[in-house]
């Protein structure tokens, strides 16, 4: 099946810094890549939908600028958590699709502000 | 608006014997896909089935199946012959027409006791 990185998998930063998690489709191109975050032992929940060359789509109650989100080519999109705090430590997952019954995720990434 | 219930947040089932993971949903679309996902304690999440609204059939993947009741809103997944690897989280999820956008449940841990 088609493959999706993130890259760091393990994040740990001071508060009040920026983190950027990159997320790739290895194999295919994705107009559409989708964020997740899942705090421990609870579900995904969707953040945002990153669309390659314009502005990405936020769920509600998600601040578009503190979650920094940019699709700058077919196969890549970041999500940067600018001002990171305590309450942003999270696990952030992508995941980006060839076909509506495609969804591929990516690994994951486990951030830890302190 | 969408959304997926899963009543079962823990299950325990007996090696090599089958399990059945609750999940209904709710959506006003004509046209919707469920999935089952499988999250391990790495987190990754691995794409286990997928059954489109408009398909007659029940979906099976080797010893997943999809026991899918459209009147009665409910796509429960069957796992066949339990293994001590499929101890794990399991996440209903939902796209809706036109998109790839998906919605998750609150998700059931299946133990699998030896």
């Amino acid at each position: 099946g088609a493959v999706v990185s993130q890259h760091p998998s393990w994040v740990i930063c001071k508060s009040g810094t920026s983190v950027k998690i990159e997320c790739r489709s290895l194999d295919f191109q994705a107009t559409t890549m989708f964020w997740y975050r899942q705090f421990p032992k609870q579900s995904l929940m969707l953040m945002a939908t990153s669309n390659e060359g314009s502005k990405a789509t936020y769920e509600q109650g998600v601040e578009k600028d503190k979650f920094l989100i940019n699709h700058a080519s077919l196969t890549l999109s970041t999500l940067t958590v600018t001002s990171a705090h305590p309450e942003d430590s999270s696990f952030y997952i992508c995941s980006a699709g060839q076909t509506k019954e495609t969804q591929y995720f990516g690994p994951g990434t486990r951030l830890l502000v302190l | 608006a969408q959304k997926i219930t899963q009543t079962q947040p823990g299950m325990f089932v007996q090696e090599k014997e089958a399990v059945t993971l609750d999940c209904t949903y709710d959506t006003s679309d004509q046209s919707y896909g469920l999935f089952w996902y499988k999250q391990p304690s790495s987190g990754e999440m691995i794409f286990l089935i997928y059954q489109g609204s408009y398909d007659e059939q029940n979906a099976t993947e080797g010893r997943y199946s999809l026991n899918f009741q459209k009147a009665r809103k409910s796509a429960n997944l069957v796992i066949s012959a339990s293994q001590l690897g499929d101890s794990a989280m399991y996440f209903c999820a939902m796209t809706s027409t036109g998109g790839f956008k998906t919605i998750f449940g609150a998700g059931t841990r299946l133990f699998v006791k030896a």
